[in-house]
């Protein structure tokens, strides 16, 4: 799983897409965040292609799954209370295979 | 409301001890405990995991202990390296035992002392 980029700064309403891509040939694919002393929440999933989901915490993301490979988080007003360590991930299906991370990106909204 | 409690929030061990992890959930319904392991820089990698119709699961060093009645599960590390040093989190899948519903732990940073 590929994530770019590993860091970004952002300037508040300053619209990003963090990219994300797996070679795996995976069905499933997903987004979360990992805050200091709140562990990993989860932002959307997507099962298949065109299918997406809200996971824990949603708001102020969107994504789209127009492909199986790529699974894209779009932010498209950030604000600093976005800012965090994102982390992809995918798996083959959502029966408890497991989760394949990327290494993160690395995001502030200052 | 948090589902998953994890504790300690840190640990320091030294080498050749017993590194003990704990974790607790609320949802009978969860029904898949992994536990995923992250370096620093690095994306979290799945390192065992236990179904709760077994009360013990041992990889290596690595033992998770399950405890159905008490809704409470534990990472065990045997013999800590300095290489063990990463965070830990436990998680729980909710009904239907899928991986894309897991809600994790808060973590658990482990340092191994050489």
């Amino acid at each position: 799983v590929t994530q770019t980029p590993k860091f970004q700064v952002l300037k508040t309403g300053q619209s990003m897409t963090l990219q994300c891509a797996q070679d795996m040939n995976h069905n499933s694919m997903y987004w979360y965040r990992q805050d200091p002393g709140l562990g990993l929440r989860q932002i959307y999933y997507s099962m298949n292609v065109e299918v997406t989901d809200k996971g824990d915490v949603p708001e102020g993301y969107k994504v789209s799954r127009k492909e199986k490979r790529n699974f894209p988080l779009i932010l498209e007003s950030p604000s600093p209370n976005q800012t965090s360590l994102y982390f992809c991930a995918s798996s083959w299906t959502a029966d408890n295979s497991p989760l394949h991370f990327g290494n993160g990106t690395r995001l502030t909204v200052t | 409301q948090q589902q998953v409690k994890q504790s300690p929030q840190s640990l320091i061990v030294q080498k050749g001890g017993i590194s003990i992890i704990n974790c607790a959930y609320e949802n009978t319904a969860f029904d898949y405990f992994p536990w995923y392991q992250q370096f620093p820089g690095k994306g979290p990698a799945l390192l065992i995991a236990i179904r709760p119709d077994v009360s013990e699961k041992k990889e290596g060093r690595f033992t998770i202990s399950f405890n159905k009645s008490a809704k409470q599960f534990s990472l065990h590390i045997m013999d800590s390296q300095p290489g063990d040093s990463a965070t830990y989190f436990c998680a729980a899948s909710r009904a239907g035992g899928s991986q894309g519903n897991l809600i994790f732990g808060k973590g658990t940073k482990l340092s191994v002392k050489p």
